[in-house]
């Protein structure tokens, strides 16, 4: 069955650092997200993206967050300048179309800002 | 607004008992309703969910819940627990107009034992 991959599986990175996680999605799907999971609280939404731009992002997606589908296969999420509060499970995720299509998430990249 | 309370961080039952997570909603529009499941180190699969049309959703696994509007409730139940089915279990809701913005619930660890 298709999975959706992320690379890589824990990140350590240090506070003001950029970083680039990666997402490969189910080749025949269309939209594209990330959500995250700081530890101990709900996963939450942070960004759609369609037709190679932003469809929909939350009020935590600030100009400190950006996406890209650089290519055909991949999709990343950038974080410029990481905070100690950045650390968190970042999950991607694809789907079909837009409407009641499954969400099918990849493992998670645990991001660790220290 | 939406919102997700999932009754209980933890629930623990013997194998071959009854398994209940329980789930309740808050939405100002008629509700998509998921739950999903966490095996350790893996993403979210999802288990089954409700949009439209029959309450009771029957999904994988031997997994099913059940929309109860009036209660604003969608529990999640399997008659006989089996010890693969130790997990973390998410609830979510999202709707018909941003059906895959998940609002996650904060997960119940499911613990089996034999």
């Amino acid at each position: 069955e298709p999975e959706v991959t992320q690379t890589p599986s824990h990140q350590v990175t240090q506070m003001g650092q950029e970083v680039i996680l990666r997402c490969v999605p189910i080749s025949n799907h269309l939209y594209f997200y990330w959500y995250r999971q700081i530890l101990g609280q709900k996963v939450e939404f942070l960004v759609s993206f369609y037709n190679n731009e932003i469809s929909e992002k939350s009020e935590i997606f600030d100009d400190q967050f950006s996406v890209e589908r650089p290519d055909g296969s991949n999709f990343t999420l950038k974080i410029r300048s990481t905070k100690l509060e950045d650390s968190a499970m970042y999950f991607c995720a694809s789907s079909e179309v837009a409407d009641n299509s499954p969400l099918h998430f990849g493992n998670g990249t645990r991001l660790t800002v220290t | 607004a939406q919102s997700v309370t999932q009754l209980g961080s933890h629930v623990s039952v013997s194998e071959g008992a009854l398994v209940l997570l329980r789930c309740n909603y808050s939405s100002s529009v008629p509700p998509y309703l998921f739950w999903y499941v966490q095996y350790p180190n893996q993403g979210l699969q999802l288990l089954l969910k409700y949009t439209t049309g029959a309450t009771l959703v029957k999904g994988i696994n031997g997994f099913e819940a059940e929309f109860k509007k009036s209660e604003t409730s969608f529990h999640l139940t399997k008659p006989s627990a089996h010890m693969s089915d130790a997990a973390e279990y998410f609830c979510a809701v999202s709707s018909p107009q941003g059906a895959q913005k998940l609002v996650f619930g904060q997960g119940t660890r499911l613990t089996i034992n034999p």
